[in-house]
Parts: structure tokens; sequence; C-alpha cells
């Protein structure tokens, strides 16, 4: 079955450290990926996607993340996290519905960046 | 700001009652997409439309339905609510459907079933 899995619900860095965020996903084909994030009582807003260009994408805010096929990976990355990076990060695979004939996109369950001063 | 909007911003409804959710899409957009993200189901998709057509159907549950107007203005109708359905409902455009365009959400309705 083809799905996204962020490995962390949780994760928490200290201002000015680097922020990892994992995600793989299932497809059998190369999907078209997304990260969104969603601030508190926020909607959700688009930070890079990856279809099927450059491995390496960057987003906005400084955060980049680098797709590899071999591994089913699509983390998300950035240098140096900033107190304004609390929020929750979904990982986002665009995928077939077979029935439709349309690309839906299809959410991980989230990760949640706390970022301490 | 997405340019998404949805109205209203907050909802509370009793049992049994039915509600109906409004959405604009970014201007140009043809495609509208509901969601509902509720804390044990996640982000689930249950509906999409492009052009004032039904393209295709997720999770969404019988009681639900939803239809896109000439002007592209998007609602969802939930009815014979149930203490479950409280949660927070997005809308989502695109300017086309396909793979790999991104959707642009708006701010979200939250509804509260007592």
């Amino acid at each position: 079955a083809q799905s996204v899995t962020q490995l962390d619900s949780h994760v928490s860095v200290s201002e000015g450290t680097p922020v990892l965020l994992r995600c793989n996903y299932s497809s059998s084909y190369s999907p078209s990926l997304f990260w969104y994030v969603q601030h508190p009582n926020k909607g959700l807003q688009l930070l890079l996607k990856y279809t099927s260009a450059a491995t390496l994408v960057k987003g906005i805010n400084g955060f980049e993340a680098e797709f590899k096929k071999s591994e089913t990976s699509f983390h998300l990355t950035k240098p140096s996290a900033h107190m304004s990076d609390a929020a929750e990060y979904f990982c986002v695979v665009s995928l077939l519905y077979s029935g439709a004939g349309s690309y839906q996109l299809t959410f991980g369950k989230g990760t949640k960046l706390s970022v301490i001063p | 700001d997405s340019g998404v909007t949805q109205t209203p911003k907050h909802l509370i409804t009793a049992t049994g009652q039915r509600v109906t959710l409004r959405c604009s899409p970014r201007s140009g957009d043809l495609s509208v997409y509901w969601y509902q993200q509720s804390l044990d189901q996640g982000l689930q998709f249950l509906i999409q439309y492009y052009n004032g057509e039904e393209r295709a159907k997720g999770n969404i549950l019988e009681r639900f339905s939803a239809q896109q107007f000439p002007d592209l203005h998007s609602e969802l109708n939930l009815s014979s609510l149930e203490l479950g359905d409280s949660a927070l409902y997005f809308c989502a455009s695109s300017v086309r459907t396909g793979d790999g365009f991104e959707q642009y959400f708006g701010p979200g309705t939250r509804l509260t079933v007592t």
C-alpha cells in the first residue's frame, strides 16, 4: 500500500541547533512529496515540494529536504532552529486514487517540533 | 494568508443538527478539496471538486455532502451530526488537479458538536 510515515511524533531541539524531521514513503512509483507546517490554531502552509526535478529541495524559512529514492525518504532539515519554528510539520505524498483517476494528498500523522530557548 | 477563505471560523451545534461550511478558493484555482482534522484520525481527505464537478471521494461519510458552485466557491454539508464529527475542517484549493500541484489551505472551521 502507498503511504507516508513520519518517524517521530515529537521532536525537541534547542534554539540555534539543527532540526531533522524524518519521513519515509511507500509507493510503487516516484511520487510528488511535500512538507507542510501548521502553527497553533492556523491553517497549513506549504514549506516545500519535490516533483522529480532536483533531489535537494529548498523551501521557505531556511528549510530544505532531500529526496532519496534508494531509502524512500524525504527528511526535512534546517541548520539552525528558531523559536518561530515551533509548530507541527506534515510530510505529504501525492498519490493516485485509481478509482477516481486523480491524484490526492495523503498526510503523515505529523511531527510536533518544540524549540527550547 | 493563502488566499483561501473559510466561514465560519467556529461553529457549535448539537447532535442531530445540520451545518454548512463555506469555502472560497484562491482566485483562479479551479479545484477545491475538503479535509477533516481530528486528534485520533489526523488529517483525512474527504472530497474534491474540479470546476464544478466531483472528482474524487476519500473518507467521507454518507451523512456529509459537498458541492462546488459556478463561481467556484464550495460548501460542505454535514447532517445528523454526532459527537465524533467534532473536528477542524479545512478547505484547500489548487490551480489544477493532477500530480504535483500543491494545495493552498484555508484557516479552517472548528466544529464542536455537543
